[in-house]
C-alpha cells in the first residue's frame, strides 16, 4: 500500500492556460474524491467517482473544470482557461465503499495562477 | 445541507497537557459520521479519529478521544499529553447519508500550537 499519490506537487501557470492534475488512489479503493483548499480554509468538495462513474459534482466545479476516472483507476482533473481565483491546493482522496471509512488523502497539488 | 463549525481559530497548550478542540455540526440526516483530520505545515491530511452517529460510546484512538454529545450536536476532539509534533491545523469533518454519502464537509479548522 503506497498511499494516494498526486502529480504534480506544484504547478505554476499563467492565466488562461490549461492545466491537468493526476491522482492515483489506493489500489483497492473504488471511491475517489477531489477537494479544493484555499489558504486558511478547510477543504471544499469538488467531485467524486465510484469506480469510473462520476456520481456528484459541486456547484464550485464550473464548466472550466472537468474530471475523469477512466477504467476506475487513476483520475485526472483539468482546469481550462485558468483564472487567478483557481489558485489553491487541489486534494485527492480515496476510500472503500460499504460503510463509514476514513478517506485517505494525497499530498495535494498546489496551483498558482499568475 | 451539512455544516461544521469550529469556533477556535487558534489554541495554545503546554507540552504534556490535554487540550480540547471544539466542533459543532448541523445536519438533518439521522445517519452520519464525524471525523477529525490533522494537517501539518507540510500539507497532507492525516486521519485521526471517527465517530458514527449511532455509536453509543465515545471513540478513542491512542491519545485522541472524541467527546460526542449528540443532543448538543458537538464532536470535540480531546488530545491528551500534548506533544510538540501535535502542532498543526485540525479539521473536523462530517460525512452524511443520503445523497451526500461519501462527501466530506469540513470546518474552518483550528491551529494548535504546543509550547515546550
Amino acid at each position: 500500500d503506497t498511499g494516494v499519490s498526486q502529480d504534480p506537487r506544484h504547478k505554476i501557470t499563467k492565466r488562461g492556460q490549461n492545466v491537468t492534475f493526476r491522482c492515483d488512489p489506493i489500489s483497492e479503493h473504488n471511491r475517489l474524491y477531489w477537494y479544493r483548499q484555499t489558504l486558511g480554509q478547510g477543504p471544499e468538495f469538488l467531485t467524486y467517482f465510484q469506480n469510473e462513474a462520476q456520481l456528484e459534482k459541486s456547484r464550485l466545479l464550473s464548466d472550466r473544470f472537468s474530471a475523469e476516472r477512466p477504467k476506475g483507476s487513476f483520475s485526472t482533473l483539468e482546469i481550462q482557461r485558468t483564472e487567478q481565483g483557481d489558485s489553491a491546493m487541489y486534494l485527492c482522496a480515496s476510500t472503500k465503499t460499504g460503510g463509514w471509512y476514513e478517506q485517505y488523502f494525497g499530498p495535494g497539488t498546489r496551483l498558482t495562477v499568475t | 445541507a451539512q455544516k461544521i463549525t469550529q469556533t477556535q481559530p487558534g489554541m495554545f497548550v503546554q507540552e504534556k497537557e490535554a487540550v480540547t478542540l471544539d466542533c459543532t455540526y448541523d445536519t438533518s440526516d439521522q445517519s452520519y459520521g464525524l471525523f477529525w483530520y490533522k494537517q501539518p505545515s507540510s500539507g497532507e491530511m492525516i486521519f485521526l479519529i471517527y465517530q458514527g452517529s449511532y455509536d453509543e460510546q465515545n471513540a478513542t484512538e491512542g491519545r485522541y478521544s472524541l467527546n460526542f454529545q449528540k443532543a448538543r450536536k458537538s464532536a470535540n476532539l480531546v488530545i491528551s499529553a500534548s506533544q510538540l509534533g501535535d502542532s498543526a491545523m485540525y479539521f473536523c469533518a462530517m460525512e452524511a447519508g443520503g445523497t451526500s454519502y461519501g462527501k466530506l464537509t469540513f470546518g474552518q479548522g483550528t491551529i494548535l500550537t504546543v509550547h515546550p
